[in-house]
Parts: structure tokens; sequence; C-alpha cells
């Protein structure tokens, strides 16, 4: 069974850019969430879809955005890069989502984003 | 709010000793906690989960945490450490759904 997939692995943008990042999570899994991972300030929650519906959302600026299509991949985008937006952007799917879950999640290797 | 705290930056162990890598948590009600490993240059990996019922959960690669209430600790231990076990290592505790608040990590380093 595949595990969950994400692209590009690594990509480097420039201030002002916008960059769309991909998860494919594992097959049947219907809950995808994505964290962002940096030295300072550790893993933090970004968002959580399920079943095409944002069902819980981090503490980020409106920039972070994300969607999930109906055969559950997942995307997230990011608006007007800055430098602080360099990270591991990591996706995590799991069976269930919301308040159905226990948190056991299968997270992909990670998207790293360097931003110039 | 929920919280972890991961006291240790580092824990250096050797080679064929008990290694305990220490989290304690601050929730409201129940607390749902987890640890997972990170490897370098890799996602996450769930190594094992309390949600209730005894307060020893055994989990991935021989590792086990105990859950103590009155200390609100979620301690994870192995009692006989390899050197694959050099990982960095997170506590995490559930705040509904798939939202997890993780610890800063402890960075294992395992010794021959």
């Amino acid at each position: 069974k595949a595990g969950v997939t994400q692209t590009p692995r690594y990509l480097i943008k420039t201030r002002g850019q916008q960059v769309t990042l991909s998860c494919s999570p594992i097959s049947g899994h219907r809950s995808v969430s994505w964290y962002q991972q940096t030295p300072g300030q550790g893993l933090q929650f970004l968002f959580e879809y399920f079943s095409e519906t944002q069902r819980n959302k981090g503490n980020f600026p409106g920039r972070f955005s994300g969607r999930q299509f109906s055969n559950s991949r997942s995307e997230m985008n990011v608006s007007t890069l800055e430098l602080g937006d360099s990270a591991l952007y990591l996706c995590a799917s799991s069976l269930r989502g919301g308040s159905t879950n226990t948190g056991e999640l299968f997270f992909g290797e990670g998207s790293r984003l360097t931003v110039l | 709010a929920q919280s972890v705290a991961q006291p240790e930056d580092q824990v250096n162990v050797a080679e064929g000793n008990p290694l305990t890598v220490k989290c304690t948590y601050s929730v409201s009600g129940n607390p749902y906690l987890f640890w997972y490993v990170q490897y370098p240059n890799r996602g996450l990996q769930f190594l094992l989960k309390y949600i209730t019922g005894d307060n020893l959960v055994k989990g991935s690669y021989g590792f086990e945490a105990e859950f103590n209430k009155s200390q609100t600790s979620f301690h994870l231990k192995k009692p006989s450490a390899l050197v694959s076990d050099s990982a960095l290592y997170f506590c995490a505790v559930a705040g509904g759904g798939n939202k997890l608040t993780f610890g800063t990590g402890t960075q294992l380093k395992v010794e021959l």
C-alpha cells in the first residue's frame, strides 16, 4: 500500500511569488492535514480537510490556503511568499477526520520550501 | 488550549541502556496523547498513543509510554536502546480531530 506522497519534495522561490504543494493521501484515507515545520516554531498545524471541506484551521494568515478534491488529494497554496515561509511542509492523512478520529496520522516526507 | 512540553532538547544514552524521553501535558478534559518519531529528511512516523485504559502503552519498535495523570506526564521509554533509535522524537496532544499540538522535540542520540 503506497504511503502519503507529497510533491514537489524540494523547491526554491523568491519573495512575493506563490507556491502550490500537492499531497496524495493513502488510498482510502479521506482526511488530509497540513503542518508547517521550522527550526524556530517547530511543528504547527495549518489546516485539515475531510470530504472536500475544511474542518479545522490553525493560526496562519490568509496567504495560506488549501483545498481537497473529490479523490481526497489535497493542495495547499501560499501566496506572496515571505522569507519566514521557508519550512518543511508536511501532509498527513488518516482514515477518518474531525471528531471521529483519534489523531493517528500518516505523514508524507514533506515538501521543503526555501524562499530567497 | 492544550499544550505539551518536552523539557530536554537532547538525550544521550549508550546502546543497550534504557532510555526515557520526557513529556508533560496540559489539557482540559481527557488527554489524547501521542508519540511520533522523525528520521532525518523524513516525515513523522507514529509510535504509540494513549486514549484511555492502561497507563502503560506499548507501541512500535519496542517503545512504550507511561501515562501519569497526577504528574500530567507521558514519558516515552525503551528498555534497551539501539543506535538505530537515534532520531527526533515528538510528543503531541490531540485538540479535536486531526489537529495535533506538538512539543518542541527531543533529539535522541544512542552511542555505541
